[in-house]
């Protein structure tokens, strides 16, 4: 069964430190790649996705996440955090068809 | 332009009754989803509707789950009877057009706990 795997369940940074959140998936074939975001109170949102051509992806706040294909996998970074990106992030996957499998998401909190 | 919108925000029920939770997708959005988080675990994927047709429920845990989207808008998922497993938050989205990738708005959740 496909999966998606998160590596990090908490992490704790401080401000401008760099950030990077790992996500493994395990599927061989063609695969759609995202990352949400779920800030305090709010609703998930989109951060940033892949489909298609260049593997590295910028999303919104800053963010960019690096598809390897021969690793299965696609991290999230950001070179320097701020306070407000504390939140929950979920790295996704489908594999064509409409249903999106999410890992356990990891929850950063950033020390101002 | 009004968002993805789940009611109730929470129900607390007992073992054996039903609930019923409603979500309002994003005006003209075809494509809605239920998933269900379990406290802590990932967010699993329940099912896919495009208009009033399922199109994939094969996240839907048993059969005492049901759910419907009567005229391809709003959609309701029963849950009958609940048991204590059931507990958790369950979310809706929605997301235009044809395309897998295309983003997926998401409501607020409804947390359910059952006792």
């Amino acid at each position: 069964a496909q999966s998606v795997s998160q590596h990090n369940h908490h992490v704790i940074l401080s401000e401008a430190a760099s950030l990077e959140l790992g996500c493994n998936y395990s599927y061989g074939g063609t695969v759609n790649l995202f990352w949400y975001v779920q800030y305090p109170g709010q609703h998930l949102q989109l951060l940033l996705k892949y489909f298609s051509g260049d593997p590295l992806v910028k999303g919104i706040k800053g963010f960019e996440a690096e598809f390897i294909k021969s690793k299965f996998s696609f991290n999230l970074r950001k070179p320097s955090v701020q306070w407000s990106d504390t939140a929950e992030y979920f790295c996704a996957v489908n594999t064509g068809g409409f249903k999106t499998i999410f890992g356990a998401g990891t929850r950063l909190f950033v020390k101002a | 332009e009004a968002g993805v919108t789940q009611f109730p925000s929470h129900s607390v029920i007992e073992k054996g009754q039903t609930v019923t939770l409603r979500c309002d997708p994003i005006s003209g959005h075809d494509n809605l989803y239920w998933y269900r988080r379990v406290m802590g675990k990932e967010i699993k994927f329940l099912l896919h509707f495009v208009k009033e047709s399922k199109q994939d429920e094969s996240g839907m845990p048993n059969n005492r789950f049901l759910a419907e989207r009567t005229g391809g808008t709003y959609s309701t998922l029963k849950v009958q009877p609940a048991e204590l497993e059931d507990s958790g938050v369950y979310f809706c989205a929605s997301s235009q057009g044809l395309a897998a990738y295309n983003e997926q708005f998401f409501g607020p959740g409804t947390r359910l706990t059952v006792l």
